[in-house]
């Protein structure tokens, strides 16, 4: 158990639909990060939030957004999915500082029909 | 900008064969070097890590060095089992763009009784 809690495990949606997704990061750790692991695409890193501000950015889509609250845990949010957007998605967390590895969630696994 | 290139799979072994995959990186400054690994159905767990040239990692009977000359950072266990056979990732984080990891295309490996 890697202390990183991601919510929901499945979810089955429509094109069009908006989900959200929630992870909780190991107890301590600042920083969180999503990521999205398809077939074609890999681990893709999406988005990077440190103690309720946002950090970094990489390949996310402007149908996505996340946010970070004040109690560390953050939210990913899709929306207008495509059946592109299937895939699954991780979250990590880590205490932000030079060298320490990031330890991941299982994954939400998205399916859009 | 940043990348990692990883050896192509799928990897079939026998068990107690010797295991080597390749991975070598591009990257600016001075990344960490890490290895997780995906068991089916799971997320990714960390392997092994390797914050500054010439670092050795290891765990659970696996190994790797970070070669600053030769920008890599192969994976190698001497005598491989059933339960190794998972999708090993290779991947590394650049202090310099807030430590989120990019990753290789990861490897499967299967090994055999």
């Amino acid at each position: 158990d890697s202390g990183v809690t991601q919510t929901p495990k499945h979810l089955i949606t429509a094109t069009g639909q908006r989900v959200t997704l929630r992870c909780s990061p190991r107890s301590g750790d600042l920083s969180v990060y999503w990521y999205q692991q398809s077939l074609d695409q890999g681990l893709q890193f999406l988005i990077q939030y440190y103690n309720g501000e946002e950090r970094a950015k990489g390949n996310i889509l402007e149908r996505f957004s996340a946010q970070q609250f004040p109690d560390l845990h953050s939210e990913l949010n899709l929306s207008s999915l495509e059946l592109g957007d299937s895939a699954l998605y991780f979250c990590a967390s880590s205490r932000g500082r030079q060298g320490t590895e990031a330890f991941f969630g299982q994954g939400t696994r998205l399916t859009v029909v | 900008g940043n990348s990692v290139t990883q050896m192509e799979g799928p990897v079939t072994l026998s068990e107690e064969a010797f295991l080597t995959i390749n991975c070598t990186y591009t990257a600016t400054g001075y990344p960490s070097l890490f290895w997780y690994v995906q068991y089916p159905g799971e997320g990714l767990q960390l392997l092994l890590k390797a914050t500054k040239a010439d670092d050795k990692g290891s765990n659970k009977g696996f190994e790797a060095t970070y070669r600053k000359e030769t920008t890599s950072f192969h994976l190698e266990k001497g005598s491989v089992q059933v339960s190794d056979s998972a999708v090993y990732f290779c991947a590394l984080s650049d202090n310099a763009l807030e430590r989120q990891l990019t990753f290789g295309s990861g490897t499967q490996l299967t090994v055999l009784p």
